[in-house]
């Protein structure tokens, strides 16, 4: 139990294109979603708390309107990086919480991003 | 100074040894104490959870919590070669607080476990 996926697993894209991560629990209902950035060697930096049917809440430096994020259902959240530049390269991870357990945070198993 | 300290090693231990990770922190408001095991390119694996203080055992893991101290563990018995990883504590704080649902993680300590 507790599984999140998410897809793609690695992508690669060129400079000023977007691109869309998804972030789904697969075995049950996550009211709260996280959205994490990890460099080599570095712990993981939470970018902003995704809430079911509200907005997101970003931590400080994260820009809103370059990193989009929408958590439209129970089971999934999207991170749509926006206009992605070589600095976006990054390895981005979801997390999420289950509404009816405890509360411990599941981790996806993180999308590499290289934007060239 | 970080609110969640973790040496980040690396640590390299021969296999049947038993390993002692730690983690200190600052915040009293932590009430939930995590710890995560990341293998190179995948996310974070939960290995032991536990609220308040106190100790866990789930097979060859135990974690130990105390409070007054602030200081955290985790215990790894007979060590494998397969628990060569990057090892997290995380924690969060209670409910009510502006906080709450958001983990900090320490740095990570490297651990390598050889045959």
């Amino acid at each position: 139990g507790a599984v999140v996926s998410q897809h793609p697993s690695w992508v690669i894209c060129k400079s000023g294109t977007s691109v869309k991560i998804e972030c789904r629990s697969l075995d049950f209902q996550a009211t709260t979603m996280f959205w994490y950035r990890q460099f080599p060697k570095q712990s993981l930096m939470l970018m902003a708390t995704s809430n079911e049917g509200s907005k997101a809440t970003y931590e400080q430096g994260v820009e809103k309107d370059k990193f989009l994020i929408n958590h439209a259902s129970l089971t999934l959240s999207t991170l749509t990086v926006t206009s992605a530049h070589p600095e976006d390269s990054s390895f981005y991870i979801c997390s999420a919480r289950d509404r009816a357990g405890t509360e411990t945070q599941y981790f996806g198993p993180g999308t590499r991003l290289l934007v060239l | 100074q970080k609110e969640v300290e973790q040496d980040p090693g690396p640590l390299s231990v021969p296999e049947g040894a038993i390993v002692s990770l730690n983690c200190t922190y600052s915040n009293s408001a932590f009430q939930y104490f995590m710890w995560y095991r990341q293998y190179s390119r995948k996310g974070p694996e939960l290995l032991m959870y536990t609220y308040s203080s106190g100790n866990k055992e789930d097979g060859r893991f135990t974690a130990q919590v105390d409070k007054s101290s602030k200081y955290i563990s985790l215990f790894i018995r007979d060590s494998q070669p397969s628990d060569s990883a990057t090892y997290l504590c995380a924690m969060m704080a209670n409910a009510g607080g502006t906080s709450y649902g958001k983990l900090t993680f320490g740095q990570g300590t490297i651990l390598t476990v050889h045959p």
